[in-house]
């Protein structure tokens, strides 16, 4: 199993461009989540989803859209990038159950300029 | 409001001395509590979980429902314990809340 994979690892976008930050996972996971981590303020849930076709608002959603079509795909869409999302996003996924804890992919670190 | 507080942005402590995370919650249910790690150039991991009250590399959490904490020790730190350590809640449905982190340094 690859685990939780994410694409691209770095980029650079300039104010106002948007683009999908990719996550896939191959362990049949139903639960899909998308952290972003800032400095002194941890991890901050975005969007998160029980399974294909159902997605629901995290804590810092606005700015950002999803969409589950397939259990292995959560993508991440910046609308209109500004210099604020400027982070490193985690997308995290783990099977149903109440006390299995996420497993995270490698993270993509994204500079807004 | 759900919240999880990690008080120490860094905790740096002597190899070999014990070590204590500080995490406190804020959640009206009943609190599910996991703790994570992040060693440096990895993946963000699940370290150890309070419903299975276990033990990982020598390190151990409770739940204080009294006082809302779930604080993580280790009796004798090591260098390979430095890493960033994230305290977490499962806050009802499919939520999870992270504190802010703490970065822990063992020196030699």
């Amino acid at each position: 199993n690859a685990g939780v994979t994410q694409t691209p690892k770095f980029q650079v976008l300039k104010t106002g461009q948007s683009m999908t930050l990719q996550c896939a996972q191959d362990m049949n996971h139903e639960y899909m989540s998308w952290y972003r981590q800032d400095p002194g303020m941890g991890l901050r849930l975005i969007h998160y989803s029980v399974g294909a076709g159902i997605t629901d608002q995290g804590e810092v959603p606005n700015g950002y859209n999803v969409s589950r079509s397939t259990t292995e795909d959560f993508p991440l869409r910046l609308l209109s990038a500004a210099p604020s999302q400027t982070s490193v996003y985690f997308c995290a996924s783990k099977p149903p159950g109440t006390d299995n804890g996420y497993t995270f992919g490698s993270g993509t670190r994204l500079t807004v300029v | 409001a759900q919240r999880v507080t990690q008080p120490e942005k860094l905790l740096s402590v002597f190899k070999g001395a014990p070590v204590e995370l500080k995490c406190n919650y804020s959640y009206s249910g009943s609190p599910e509590l996991f703790w994570y790690v992040q060693y440096s150039r990895q993946r963000l991991q699940l370290l150890l979980r309070h419903i299975s009250r276990e033990s990982i590399k020598g390190f151990t959490a409770d739940l204080n429902k009294g006082e809302t904490s779930f604080h993580l020790k280790k009796p004798f730190a090591q260098e390979e314990d430095s890493a960033m350590y994230y305290c977490a809640l499962k806050a009802g449905g499919f939520k999870t809340i992270f504190g802010a982190g703490t970065r822990l340094f063992v020196k030699a």
